[in-house]
């Protein structure tokens, strides 16, 4: 069974410049997480979609981050325009979701991003 | 959200069992304890995780004491490969942060030949 796949796997971009990274769950989860992971901290939660909808987005700075599940599966963050504190991890995660108080989350690689 | 304390560092000799020590005194009744541990460059990797009774599985031994205050994450022999950052969490059981992950700084456990 394939895990969480993310694209691109490395960007590199001027500030100011937009980006966007891709995020495809495991297939049947219905809960999805985008996590932020700066260089030697833990990962922290920017919002959490449970199908279409965004349940939890109180850690998405959203000036300039947005995000997007339109057919809750795939789902795409974007940040326009980029600053060079964006430089970090971003990691998708994905659980089979559902009220049950145990449902484990799934990490796919993630995508560095340097902000140049 | 239960917060969680981990020591900073660990070494373990290859093939020895490796104890990762957990503190999580303020876990509430229905919170799970998880772990993860994550392999430089690569994303946060599930181990293992228990309510209240120890847990196995193929990876690692889960033992959670009785008060659930305190548990320890057992990986029976390990390898070189197990050099990572492992992460105890206390997952969020209510409200708005339903299922949050809530990571800390995590143990660099480091194992040698």
């Amino acid at each position: 069974e394939a895990g969480v796949v993310q694209s691109p796997r490395y960007k590199i971009i001027e500030k100011k410049q937009p980006v966007a990274f891709w995020c495809n769950p495991i297939s049947g989860h219905n809960t999805l997480y985008w996590y932020l992971q700066n260089l030697g901290q833990g990962p922290e939660l920017l919002i959490r979609y449970e199908n279409e909808e965004a349940v939890d987005d109180s850690q998405l700075p959203k000036d300039r981050f947005s995000a997007e599940r339109l057919k809750g599966v795939d789902s795409t963050l974007k940040i326009q325009p980029a600053e060079l504190g964006d430089s970090a991890v971003y990691l998708c995660a994905s659980s089979l979701g559902g009220t049950g108080l145990t449902d484990t989350q799934y990490f796919g690689p993630g995508t560095r991003l340097t902000v140049l | 959200d239960a917060k969680t304390t981990q020591p900073t560092s660990m070494d373990c000799a290859e093939g020895r069992a490796a104890n990762l020590p957990c503190n999580h005194s303020t876990i509430s009744g229905n919170e799970y304890v998880y772990w993860y541990r994550q392999i430089h460059s690569q994303g946060p990797q599930y181990i293992i995780h228990g309510l209240k009774n120890n847990e196995t599985n193929e990876m690692a031994s889960l033992i959670i004491t009785e008060d659930r205050k305190s548990s320890t994450l057992i990986l029976p022999h390990a390898t070189l490969r197990d050099t990572a950052v492992y992460y105890c969490i206390v997952r969020s059981a209510g409200g708005t942060s339903y299922g949050k992950l809530t990571f800390g700084q995590g143990t660099i456990l480091t194992v040698h030949p």
